[in-house]
């Protein structure tokens, strides 16, 4: 089956770094999602990677390895407005988005 | 308004009731999808809409209704439903479907409790 592994919850402190990891297990690959969302919100968008490699974003990266199925979120110089939950989630070969349940980011001054 | 907006954004219904989700995006978007979000699991998609027509139904039962009259609206109808349908109910739109940086952008969702 197809499945994504993220940690159920993180907390890190305000001002510090923190990186968020993504395993994914998928039929095929076109590409891996992020997606931030505070509470009662919307998702919004954050990042796609489809090659290998670091994409840099402001205090927000994201890393890609194809080959291990691994991706991780970095988020730097924290601050509170980051308490939020992340989404990963891959595109499979027939563009069908596979889901992770999410990582809650707790931010503590 | 931009973005994607959903109505009503709480919602509590008995299980012998009839009620409807209303999604409006105004981004020009040819797909609209509904998902559904529970408490520490994964995004479950539901339906999907390409260019009005239902190109997805991931065996959803048949109390979860869809409806895409035009490319900038959604419904889901709902009846006789059950207490586990209780959830957030997400609806999102892109540019369109089947391609790869397929951006997502959602709405803030309706919170369905059922009684």
């Amino acid at each position: 089956g197809q499945n994504i592994d993220q940690p159920t919850e993180m907390t890190a402190t305000e001002g510090a770094i923190v990186q968020i990891n993504c395993t994914y297990q998928t039929s095929g690959f076109n590409g891996l999602f992020w997606y931030q969302q505070h509470a009662g919100e919307a998702p919004t968008f954050l990042s796609y990677n489809v090659l290998d490699g670091l994409e840099e974003k402001g205090r927000f990266s994201s890393f890609l390895s194809r080959s291990k199925g691994y991706s991780y979120l970095l988020l730097k110089e924290l601050q509170m407005k980051d308490s939020a939950s992340y989404l990963c989630a891959v595109m499979d070969s027939n563009y069908q988005l596979i889901w992770g349940a999410g990582t809650k980011l707790i931010i503590k001054p | 308004e931009t973005g994607v907006t959903q109505t009503p954004r709480h919602l509590v219904m008995g299980m012998t009731n009839k009620k409807s989700l209303k999604c409006e995006q105004h981004l020009g978007h040819n797909a609209m999808y509904w998902y559904k979000q529970s408490a520490k699991k994964p995004l479950e998609l539901m339906f999907v809409y390409s260019l009005e027509e239902r190109v997805e139904n991931n065996s959803v039962p048949s109390r979860f209704s869809p409806e895409c009259p035009n490319s900038s609206h959604l419904f889901l109808h709902l009846h006789t439903l059950q207490p586990e349908d209780s959830a957030l109910y997400l609806c999102a739109s892109s540019q369109e479907k089947g391609t790869g940086a397929n951006v997502l952008t959602f709405g803030a969702g309706s919170r369905l409790t059922v009684l």
